[in-house]
């Protein structure tokens, strides 16, 4: 089964500034989907950002991105330009490539809260 | 707004209650999930179901009892709750199959209070 570690609970950033949230994975497959979901109080799970694992390019969506080395199975988040309305609970999830199989299930890590400060 | 709904927002019921938690999507997707988020742990996937089957139960209490009546709605039954079951109820909906690999839309959840 595949795992998903987030080894930062909490992290904070000072308005402007860029901050880097850590997900490192475990799984046999080769292909397979990453995701970030952003979390704000209101409860709501935010799709941030997709990675394609059999794609080498990091996935980029205007002041986030990612760094995807598959061969370390790490997949960290950066934010830059950090706004206070990034202020969130920050999860990194993983999910199979369905063709070779396996349910359509969605895993996820433990979370990063990530406060923006002034 | 993401397309799916859930209701009530927040609700508080007592362990011999029974109450409903409702989910709704309009997005044309036909698998619908129940995650539940505690505090401190990792959000657990609680069932799985695609063109209204379930395919996945995990390992969860007879207390909860889901019902999907089409592809678009989604309802947890609750009865007879412990006080641990209060947790953020979260309803996910996705396309099926490779569709899910695109990830999938939340709703804002219920917040469940048992006293």
């Amino acid at each position: 089964a595949q795992t998903v570690t987030q080894s930062q609970p909490e992290m904070s950033v000072q308005e402007a500034e860029t901050v880097t949230l850590s997900c490192t994975y475990d799984t046999s497959e080769s292909n397979y989907y990453l995701f970030w979901y952003k979390q704000p109080p209101s409860g709501q799970m935010i799709l941030v950002i997709r990675q394609e694992a059999y794609k080498q390019q990091n996935a980029t969506e205007n002041r986030f991105s990612v760094n995807f080395q598959k061969a370390a199975k790490s997949f960290s988040l950066k934010i830059s330009d950090s706004q206070l309305g990034d202020t969130a609970m920050y999860f990194c999830a993983f999910i199979h490539d369905l063709i070779t199989g396996g349910g359509n299930k969605l895993t996820f890590g433990t979370g990063t809260q990530l406060k923006v400060e002034l | 707004e993401t397309g799916v709904t859930q209701t009530p927002r927040h609700l508080v019921m007592g362990m011999t209650n029974k109450k409903s938690l409702k989910c709704e999507q309009h997005l044309g997707h036909n698998a619908m999930y129940w995650y539940k988020q505690s505090a401190k742990k990792p959000l657990e996937l609680m069932f799985v179901y695609n063109f209204k089957e379930q395919t996945e139960n995990n390992s969860v209490p007879s207390r909860f009892s889901p019902e999907c009546p089409n592809s678009s709605h989604l309802f947890l039954h609750l009865h007879t709750l412990q006080p641990e079951d209060s947790a953020l109820y979260l309803c996910a909906s996705s396309q099926h199959t490779q569709g899910a690999t695109y990830g999938y839309t939340f709703g804002s959840g219920t917040r469940l209070t048992v006293v």
